[in-house]
């Protein structure tokens, strides 16, 4: 059963660069059959899809936060990551990493979620 | 981006009463494979989203058969057909026939 834990700061300071890490266990973050996704959910709203990660390292961003956002897989650790840099009050948020199948597109496997606050 | 649009935005459901959720889509989800790309999640209190429904109307595994999904093109439904404690929570659409992938605004389903 794949399980994804993510792991970083709950508090970041305005301008600063948000970083968390998905670490993925049983499974391989190799595998050719899955992207690796981050998700953010501001508190009490909807849900709103980050980016994802190749196990090539190709990338795919939302436009909206494209200019802050970097991602990068470490198949050696069996880890993907994010940065968000020039955060802002508004990027405080849920943030969860999940597994997207390629060819099914679907999530079902996730993080439980970490709290990340911007403030100073 | 493709705007997901879910009505109504919160629900208050009797125990076994059916329940009605509205999802449209600003441009068709109907991929050139044949496959409409629309998925139903579930988000329940304090938990991550749960997938229940894939392309329109496939039960995820393990999904009871009281959820059913329907609808073509751009007007999706998801249906409860007797609402059980267990099913409250927030519900979401996704899809996924391009990025970026969004998600309606969810609908919350409480208990009356």
């Amino acid at each position: 059963q794949v399980q994804l834990q993510e792991s970083g700061p709950g508090l970041v300071k305005p301008s600063q660069t948000l970083s968390l890490t998905c670490t993925v266990s049983g499974g391989s973050i190799r595998s050719g059959s899955y992207y690796w996704s981050w998700i953010r959910q501001p508190v009490g709203k909807g849900l709103e899809w980050i980016g994802r990660i190749y196990t090539s390292g190709s990338t795919d961003y939302n436009p909206f936060l494209k200019s802050r956002v970097t991602m990068s897989v470490d198949t050696s650790n069996n880890e993907f990551s994010l940065n968000l840099s020039s955060v802002t009050a508004a990027d405080t948020a849920m943030y969860f990493c999940a597994r997207e199948e390629r060819f099914l597109e679907w999530f079902i496997n996730w993080g439980q979620g970490t709290l990340v606050t911007v403030s100073s | 981006d493709v705007v997901m649009t879910q009505t109504p935005l919160s629900l208050s459901v009797t125990p076994g009463q059916p329940a009605s959720i509205s999802c449209k889509s600003s441009q068709s989800l109907l991929h050139s494979d044949g496959k409409t790309r629309l998925q139903w999640y579930l988000q329940k209190p304090g938990q991550s989203p749960q997938l229940l429904i894939f392309e329109v109307s496939n039960r995820f595994s393990g999904v009871p058969d009281r959820f059913s999904g329907s609808g073509s093109g751009t007007d999706f439904r998801l249906k409860i057909s007797r609402v059980e404690a267990e099913d409250v929570g927030v519900y979401y659409c996704l899809q996924t026939i391009q990025l970026p992938r969004t998600f309606g605004q969810g609908t919350r389903v409480e208990i009356k």
